[in-house]
């Protein structure tokens, strides 16, 4: 079983203002990590996704993310806000292996660009 | 390619009413998914196709519910019976098989209100 805990629900930052979104995952077995943005009544769009390799990755949008295996984090950061990235974040796991392509989701951090 | 298509967008609907959704995918993807999201949660996997076959369901899918995807191209999910507790965003994804990796676009969401 897997379990993502991303540890802020809601996260209010200043415009052109860094931030970073923190996410843990648990898993028993390798995987995918993923970062999913949700705009109001809107579905989910993916920012970025780690695979394997470089454990830093770009993502659209000017956001990135770094996998830490030891410490089983993903966080997802930005160093300059603008108002248009206020949105739902979702961080999410899938088995890397094959035959299980379901995405476990957290609860998502809410972020809010304050002008 | 437009993308993942989902009707209706919004539905309300009596307690013990029957309800239908329908989910296009994105041409050509072989694999469609339906999760639930519901106010303050990340979604939820409810089940998975891989062209017509439905391989995998989640416990969350009670008895009232079914989905098919007749010929491998469009999806249906049906709730008989509607409870109170089945207000939720209806999300379905699509993806196509590359090696071993895929990634999933999600549709913008049938939003369900059970009154």
């Amino acid at each position: 079983a897997q379990s993502v805990t991303q540890l802020d629900s809601q996260v209010p930052v200043f415009e052109e203002a860094p931030v970073e979104l923190r996410c843990n995952y648990s898993s028993s077995v390798s995987v995918y990590l993923f970062w999913y943005v949700q705009y109001p009544n809107q579905g989910l769009q993916l920012l970025l996704k780690y695979l394997s390799g470089s454990t830093l990755v770009k993502g659209i949008n000017g956001f990135e993310a770094e996998f830490n295996k030891s410490q089983t984090s993903f966080h997802l950061r930005k160093p300059s806000v603008h108002i248009s990235d206020t949105a739902e974040y979702f961080c999410a796991v899938r088995n890397s292996g094959a035959g299980s392509y379901q995405l476990t989701f957290g609860k998502g951090t809410k972020l809010s660009v304050i002008p | 390619d437009t993308g993942v298509s989902q009707n209706p967008r919004h539905k309300i609907t009596k307690r013990g009413q029957n309800v239908t959704f329908r989910c296009d995918p994105i041409s050509e993807h072989n694999r469609l998914y339906w999760y639930r999201q519901t106010l303050g949660q990340g979604p939820e996997f409810l089940t998975y196709f891989q062209n017509e076959a439905q391989l995998e369901k989640s416990r969350l899918l009670s008895d009232r519910f079914s989905a098919e995807r007749p010929k491998g191209s469009f999806s249906t999910l049906e709730i008989q019976r509607t409870e109170q507790g089945d207000s939720a965003m209806y999300l379905c994804a699509s993806s196509l098989d590359w090696q071993d990796f895929t990634e999933a676009f999600f549709g913008q969401g049938t939003r369900l209100t059970v009154v």
